[in-house]
């Protein structure tokens, strides 16, 4: 049972614009949601998290939107860069420890310069 | 060497051989994890080990498994495996399990080809 859907599963943006991925889950219960990002050859790395006790989270050019009732979130890449090109995972977990984390299936990114 | 370390970076191996993973993290973390990504798939969380005992195993097929000699070594023992059992093996390790925000650092994992 798919938990986390993530999509698109592919997407291609010029530089400059603005990269939006979304997931939806079905456990209720999920109470922190982390996106990570991954570089061809590397590990996944934490780029942003948030709980659903704040409905946007912002670090630099990388924002989370959260909406309980719809049980979506989604993250968004303003000004995209070349540099942004990789795959980007969402997940989500119960409690706010991140240690049992559900993934999405991946959305790889390409920044066309 | 710093954060966490996979060897080997690549493996191939036949359905009959044996190999063995290593996972090494150098960040003071008590919890390590195995993971399995497939592509197109969600990374499976596979075990988990908080203070070398083992508080995790997502039914793992027997063919697979795990040793955790210390909070900063992690193997993955692996015998007759199958060709699906082809992947990118991600180590992981974090400050605890359970805790608040336990930041899981990954390692480039192994890619695993099974013949």
């Amino acid at each position: 049972q798919q938990q986390v859907k993530q999509s698109p599963q592919s997407l291609i943006v010029q530089k400059g614009g603005i990269s939006i991925i979304n997931c939806a889950y079905e456990n209720t219960a999920f109470d922190y949601f982390p996106w990570y990002q991954q570089f061809p050859g590397k590990g996944p790395a934490l780029l942003i998290a948030i709980r659903p006790d704040v409905s946007e989270k912002k670090e630099g050019r990388f924002t989370i939107s959260f909406n309980k009732s719809a049980k979506q979130f989604s993250l968004h890449i303003m000004d995209s860069q070349p540099g942004d090109s990789a795959t980007y995972f969402c997940a989500a977990s119960v409690g706010t420890s991140g240690s049992r984390l559900t993934f999405g299936e991946g959305t790889q990114l390409t920044v066309n310069p | 060497e710093t954060g966490v370390t996979q060897t080997p970076r690549h493996l191939v191996m036949g359905m009959t051989n044996k190999k063995s993973l290593k996972c090494e993290q150098h960040l003071g973390h008590n919890a390590m994890y195995w993971y399995k990504q497939s592509a197109k798939k969600p990374l499976e969380l596979m075990f988990v080990y908080n203070f070398k005992e083992q508080t995790e195993n997502n039914s793992v097929p027997s063919r697979f498994s795990p040793e955790c000699p210390n909070s900063s070594h992690l193997f993955l023992h692996l015998h007759t495996l199958q060709p699906e059992d082809s992947a990118l093996y991600l180590c992981a390790s974090s400050q605890g399990w359970g805790g608040l925000y336990n930041e899981q650092f990954f390692g480039p994992g192994t890619r695993l080809t099974v013949l």
